[in-house]
């Protein structure tokens, strides 16, 4: 079955406290982003990359980093959170060509306390 | 810049009656133009997309949107609505010329109850 599958799925932590979430897809897409869905604000694009070892800013980038080592992998790392990133983050990815859909993750719930 | 706008918060509407989901948008070019689905607890499953072609473009679970250039919409739509469409529902757009960000704008989601 093609899908995003990101872990964990919940998570509560306290600030400061390094914390990755795991992202792969199955599908061999080449493209691959995270958002941060909040009330109100719909979704917002973290960091997307293109392609292996291509990665770049979205439109709230500050806090986090990604990295690209694998085309199935996209993990998302908060190295010092704080409580701003308390939100519902998705993982998604599509094949190349931009006028594809994107498949998305379950969601991954986080509370920096 | 490339927008989207969803001006409703929540659609209310009773089983059986059709419904609609509005969206606008605003692109530089030609607009690349997605409905998606999200349910409770779950990430956001694609419904319909409309890129070039037929104005109306038919989707899944009986979904449809019609593109409209003049009035810059691609409002969703369902001649009969069921309790399981409860949902909440986002309008996504990228603009043909998005180069190398290829990145999709989203509206801020229509909360979508339908009475029984």
């Amino acid at each position: 079955e093609a899908q995003v599958t990101q872990n964990p799925r919940y998570l509560i932590t306290v600030t400061g406290k390094k914390l990755t979430v795991t992202c792969s897809q199955n599908m061999n897409h080449e493209y691959m982003s995270w958002y941060r869905q909040d009330p109100g604000l719909g979704l917002r694009q973290i960091y997307y990359s293109m392609n292996v070892e291509v990665t770049d800013k979205g439109d709230v980038p500050e806090g986090y980093k990604v990295s690209r080592k694998e085309k199935r992998n996209f993990p998302l790392i908060l190295e010092s959170p704080s409580p701003n990133q308390t939100s519902l983050y998705f993982c998604a990815s599509r094949a190349g060509t931009e006028n594809q859909p994107q498949h998305f993750g379950d969601g991954t719930r986080l509370s920096i306390l | 810049a490339q927008s989207v706008a969803q001006p409703e918060d929540q659609v209310n509407v009773a089983e059986g009656n059709p419904l609609t989901v509005k969206c606008t948008y605003s692109v530089s070019g030609n607009p690349y133009l997605f409905w998606y689905v999200q349910y409770p607890n779950r990430g956001l499953q694609f419904l319909l997309k409309y890129i070039t072609g037929d104005n109306l473009v038919k989707g899944s679970y009986g979904f449809e949107a019609e593109f409209n250039k003049s009035q810059t919409s691609f409002h969703l739509k369902k001649p009969s609505a069921l309790v399981s469409d409860s949902a909440l529902y986002f309008c996504a757009v990228r603009d043909e010329y998005g180069g190398a960000t290829n990145k999709l704008i989203f509206g801020t989601g229509t909360l979508l109850a339908v009475q029984p």
